[in-house]
């Protein structure tokens, strides 16, 4: 399977842009890039997912680079309740299971 | 919809008792799972469904086991527990396999084992 790699740890300061990097340089041609978030002390929620354009949904953005090997998940205005794991994921179509790795801590500052 | 609910949500075993873990979900959902969540790491699939009567061994099941009787319930059996098998248990959900098909996790259950 290929793999992500994100950075342990990022802080941003309230009501400011956050941008979260996800590399995954072994991605495939069948793997979507899927976001998923952990809330302290609840289950992962699902954030967006995307193949190769740009996506935007309420929740966030998810911007993908042109070779497909990074990408960046994009929350437009943190809030403290954007204070999470977020978990960068490869799926390749069909594939009903998740592999999930340690993901970013997000901490925001008041 | 209540959506993906699980019971209990904390329960203490001595080593080699037993328990089963519940989950339920109101979404008509084919696909069920269970991870497990160990402290600072990520989620491991322990077994997954993908239908009533279908089940399959995810990433980690060794001491475990799963039946899928109804599309509704999906429970998790611990036979004889062991100290590793200290961890958060999170049941999810999905329409189907699709990329698109986003999982619905529950609350997790908080297990341990002494």
């Amino acid at each position: 399977d290929a793999k992500t790699t994100q950075p342990n740890s990022m802080e941003s300061n309230e009501e400011e842009p956050v941008h979260l990097p996800c590399n995954h340089s072994t991605i495939s041609g069948t793997d979507y890039i899927h976001w998923y978030r952990q809330l302290p002390s609840q289950g992962p929620e699902y954030v967006i997912h995307g193949l190769t354009s740009n996506v935007n949904n309420r929740m966030a953005s998810l911007a993908i680079a042109e070779d497909r090997k990074s990408s960046t998940l994009i929350l437009h205005r943190a809030t403290l309740r954007d204070a999470a794991v977020y978990y960068c994921i490869l799926r390749f179509f069909g594939n009903e299971k998740l592999t999930f790795g340690t993901g970013t801590r997000l901490t925001i500052i008041p | 919809n209540a959506g993906v609910t699980q019971t209990p949500k904390f329960r203490i075993l001595k080593i080699g008792q037993s328990m089963t873990l519940q989950c339920t979900q109101d979404m008509n959902h084919n696909y069920m799972y269970w991870y497990r969540q160990d402290p600072g790491m990520g989620l491991k699939l322990i077994y997954y469904s993908v239908g009533a009567g279908i089940t399959d061994k995810g990433e980690v099941p060794n001491g475990y086991n799963v039946s899928r009787s109804t599309t509704e319930d999906f429970p998790l059996r611990l036979e004889l527990a062991a100290p590793s098998q200290t961890s958060v248990y999170f049941c999810a959900s999905s329409y189907g396999s699709d990329s698109g098909d986003e999982q619905f996790f529950g609350p997790g259950t908080r297990l341990t084992v002494l």
